[in-house]
């Protein structure tokens, strides 16, 4: 089974509905992320968390918001979509110790028309 | 503000051509220098982690090297299974992990 899981794996919604992205992890990592890729602009993240009373925006958290339900769980939330928001999202997982290196879940394709 | 630049933007190669992708990076202090591979439509697949300047590091025919400015991925005698978008991050050492990652390098092999 996967590390890191990512539900659902494509959606297509309409301009201003809510849409929610959900992360699992089983590595036992405290640290989350959540980042969008898109063509030319490469992966840039949208929230992290340390735990799940420490929640931090990232470099585009506008429009976006997330919970952090237990240590496993990562989800995150469009208010109201918008069609700039189409991209792909991936949830990431790391330990913080001295490789702190992150993990990445397989996507989610999500199209806003 | 941490910068990361690859090049080539794509490289096409023949089965058993050796070649190498570039990573150059702008850091205010590097805590580590990833490399990435992903294939289309899936996650970002962790390959290596360097940490010093002259440091290098090994997996079947890929090689990662680091200087104080740059990264290179060596392929040797790539495979067609060895298509894939390598991406490069570093970490500046801030307490909450930041990643800047560069644009990536579209490696094709053909057979």
């Amino acid at each position: 089974d996967a590390d890191v899981t990512q539900t659902p794996r494509n959606r297509i919604t309409k301009t201003g509905k809510r849409i929610m992205l959900e992360c699992s992890q089983t590595k036992g990592h405290d640290r989350m992320y959540w980042y969008r890729q898109d063509p030319g602009l490469g992966l840039r993240l949208i929230y992290y968390s340390f735990d799940v009373k420490d929640i931090n925006k990232g470099e585009i958290s506008d429009g976006y918001s997330v919970s952090r339900q237990a240590q496993a769980k990562f989800s995150l939330s469009l208010e109201s979509a918008i069609p700039n928001q189409t991209a792909l999202y991936f949830c990431a997982t790391s330990d913080g110790g001295s490789t702190d290196t992150q993990y990445f879940g397989p996507g989610t394709r999500l199209t806003v028309l | 503000e941490d910068q990361v630049t690859q090049s080539p933007e794509a490289l096409r190669l023949q089965e058993g051509e050796s070649s190498s992708l570039n990573c150059s990076y702008t850091v205010s202090g590097l805590r580590g220098l990833f490399w990435y591979r992903q294939d289309p439509g899936k996650g970002p697949e962790f390959l290596f982690t360097l940490y010093s300047a002259g440091e290098e590091k090994e997996k079947e025919r890929l090689k990662a090297t680091l200087t104080k400015k740059e990264s290179f991925l060596h392929i040797t005698a790539p495979k067609p299974e060895d298509s894939a978008t390598y991406l490069c991050a570093v970490h500046d050492g801030t307490s909450y992990g930041k990643l800047t990652f560069g644009q990536g390098t579209i490696l094709t092999v053909h057979p």
